[in-house]
């Protein structure tokens, strides 16, 4: 098992720039999160998924979109990138009482 | 609304000494509760979650932390730390799916010789 896995691991964009972070899991999981890392605020929620079809806002959500279109996958997409974007984005899938895990991460700086 | 506090910005503590890391946390219904640590530079990984039964939890590299539900507390503790412990930790809650986890802002860890 690869686990959960993410590309790229960096990217530079300037603003008003579009992209697309990938996040894929081979565990089957149901559930699946996008997180975003800045300095002395811990992890927040940006969007999350219960399963294919169903995506949900979390406490961070303006200025990105998600799908689930397949168990597998969650891509995040920014429309159109801001520097105060500029962060380290995680992805994470778990099921029902069993671990959240997390990928390695994706560094994202805005110019 | 939940929300995890971790009051502790950054500890140091000397290898070999004991280590408690605080966190307390609001939660509308049963807390589910994790401790994450993260190298610098990594992801994270799980050290021990609470779901329900025993109060007291074993985590991996040695360490546990028990679960008060009438100090709302889930203190992350360590008999003897290590220089490889240096790190991150984040202590985070959430409903029983795990989908939409709410973390603390982390305590940093530096241990020294």
């Amino acid at each position: 098992n690869a686990g959960v896995t993410q590309t790229p691991k960096f990217q530079v964009l300037k603003t008003g720039q579009s992209m697309t972070l990938q996040c894929a899991q081979d565990m089957n999981h149901e559930y699946m999160s996008w997180y975003r890392q800045d300095p002395g605020m811990g992890l927040r929620l940006i969007h999350y998924s219960v399963g294919a079809g169903i995506t949900d806002q979390g406490e961070v959500p303006n200025g990105y979109n998600v799908s689930r279109s397949t168990t597998e996958d969650f891509p995040l997409r920014l429309l159109s990138a801001a520097p105060s974007q500029t962060s380290v984005y995680f992805c994470a899938s778990s099921s029902s009482y069993e671990t959240q895990y997390f990928g390695p991460g994706t560094r994202l700086l805005v110019l | 609304a939940q929300s995890v506090t971790q009051p502790d910005i950054h500890i140091t503590v000397s290898e070999g000494a004991s280590l408690e890391l605080r966190c307390n946390y609001s939660y509308g219904a049963t807390p589910y509760l994790f401790w994450y640590v993260q190298s610098p530079g990594q992801g994270l990984q799980l050290l021990l979650k609470y779901f329900s039964g025993d109060t007291l939890v074993q985590g991996i590299k040695g360490f546990e932390a028990e679960f008060k539900r009438s100090q709302s507390s889930f203190n992350l503790r360590k008999p003897s730390v290590h220089w490889s412990d240096a790190a991150e930790y984040f202590c985070a809650v959430g409903p029983f799916g795990n989908e939409k986890l709410t973390f603390g802002t982390g305590t940093r860890l530096t241990i020294i010789p």
